[in-house]
């Protein structure tokens, strides 16, 4: 199996610009979550989604970010306008069967720099 | 109160002593419990998961879980150079509404190194 597959791998782009990041899952996998890491946050949950259907977005800094799952194998994650403290790397992460019992495979994420 | 902490390290051990890793989670509805393993500059993968209160063994590795007082804990005995990471713990706590979705929480991690 290929694995979680995100794109693009890395990104730098000027504050202000529009920023799209993609996952493709891992097929037969029902759950997709996507995660930010800062060396002074950690990793954040931004979003995920069950069944392409977003369950929790709590974790969505604000309206300059937004996700979606059009299907069961593609998942964007855009941020418009950028600015410089989302600098991070964009982890993408899928999951099979109950939430409870399932582990999460990684993507190997996507690293933004705004300038 | 952040949902889940750890031990802020840095941790270092020597080669072949027992390593402690340490995180407490705040939400009582947390109802699984795991470790990750994050190489620098990679991805996080999963080194074990628990649920039940007591211990769990997987080679070097065992799993320490006390729902009463809300903490979990990672120790790996024999630690050996390539032990050296972040170590992530995350917790599960279902979604509100009481389905089988939940969210994944992750604390900010402890840097291990074993040093030979």
């Amino acid at each position: 199996d290929a694995g979680v597959i995100q794109s693009p791998r890395h990104e730098v782009t000027e504050m202000g610009q529009e920023v799209t990041l993609r996952c493709k899952p891992i097929s037969g996998h029902n759950s997709l979550f996507w995660y930010r890491q800062t060396m002074m946050r950690g990793l954040e949950l931004l979003i995920y989604f069950n069944n392409n259907v977003p369950i929790d977005d709590s974790g969505m800094p604000e309206d300059r970010f937004s996700a979606k799952m059009p299907n069961a194998s593609f998942s964007t994650l855009k941020i418009q306008p950028s600015e410089p403290r989302d600098s991070a790397v964009y982890f993408c992460a899928s999951m099979q069967g109950r939430v409870n019992t399932g582990e999460l495979f990684f993507g190997e994420g996507s690293r933004l720099t705004v300038l | 109160q952040k949902e889940v902490e750890q031990n802020s390290g840095p941790l270092s051990v020597p080669e072949g002593a027992i390593a402690s890793l340490n995180c407490t989670y705040s939400d009582r509805g947390s109802q699984s419990f795991f470790w990750y393993r994050q190489y620098s500059g990679k991805s996080p993968e999963l080194i074990m998961f628990i649920y039940s209160n007591g211990d769990k063994e997987d080679g070097r590795f065992t799993a320490q879980l006390n729902k009463a007082s809300q903490y979990v804990s990672l120790l790996i005995r024999d630690s050996q150079p390539s032990d050296s990471a972040t170590y992530l713990c995350a917790v599960r706590t279902p979604h509100a509404g009481g389905t089988s979705y939940g969210k994944l929480t992750f604390g900010q991690g402890t840097i291990l190194t074993v040093h030979p």
